[in-house]
């Protein structure tokens, strides 16, 4: 099955409102990945937290990590109408030696 | 999509028919990897290099197959033996040998069976 898993499947917003995606895993991460994918595009890099990080911030995005509750979020502020976009967390974990991607967030903010 | 390139962007097969997907890249990455996107779903690894004329198999490498001669290129073949080959296809790489590091993608190709 697949190390991460996003909630919501899907949030709609209107600009201006903030934005929150959240990603669980099941086993130990040495990092955690945010990817962007606009439709019908590839992905895109977002941000990276190290398993010793609890706190990122990048521009507009921050991505916290709970390694005790193996849980990370992704909260974009202040959300505009190109931000529409599915976002996925991606983990490496042990036993893994490839990153495993959920199946992601679709977020729609809409004008 | 960086330095990354695929092609085609749409390819349309009929059952039976193997295709070849095309992926470059000009970031002299190390590591490359192959992913299968299927509507509503994350993204499913096929196949993954390291390193040139090296590859292992990803969760869903049968029919499938690939080849890493140059470092610049991971080509993916969808051969016959692939039951449900309808999907789109994203080709990434990334640096050095840890397959953990961040990844670059390309824009992908959307195969269609007819």
């Amino acid at each position: 099955s697949q190390q991460g898993e996003e909630d919501p499947q899907a949030l709609s917003i209107q600009e201006g409102e903030n934005a929150t995606m959240n990603c669980s895993y099941k086993t130990s991460i040495n990092n955690l990945q945010w990817y962007r994918q606009n439709s019908g595009r590839g992905l895109v890099h977002l941000i990276l937290i190290r398993s010793n990080e609890r706190e990122k911030h990048s521009g507009r995005l921050r991505v916290t990590l709970d390694t005790s509750k193996k849980s990370s979020s992704l909260l974009i502020t202040a959300s505009r109408a190109a931000d529409t976009a599915s976002y996925f967390c991606a983990t490496d974990s042990s036993g893994y030696s490839t990153l495993t991607f959920g199946k992601g967030t679709m977020l729609l903010v809409s004008p | 999509d960086g330095g990354i390139t695929q092609s085609p962007k749409y390819l349309f097969r009929k059952e039976g028919q193997n295709v070849t997907l095309s992926c470059e890249q000009n970031l002299n990455h190390d590591a490359m990897y192959w992913y299968r996107q299927d509507p509503g779903q994350g993204l499913r690894l096929i196949y993954y290099s390291q390193i040139v004329n090296d590859f292992q198999k990803g969760d869903i490498a049968e029919g499938y197959s690939v080849s890493r001669e140059k470092k610049e290129s991971f080509p993916l073949t969808v051969t016959s033996a692939q039951k449900n080959p309808t999907a789109f296809y994203l080709c990434a790489s990334s640096w050095g040998d840890r397959t953990t590091d961040t990844q670059y993608f390309g824009p992908g190709t959307r195969l269609t069976v007819l």
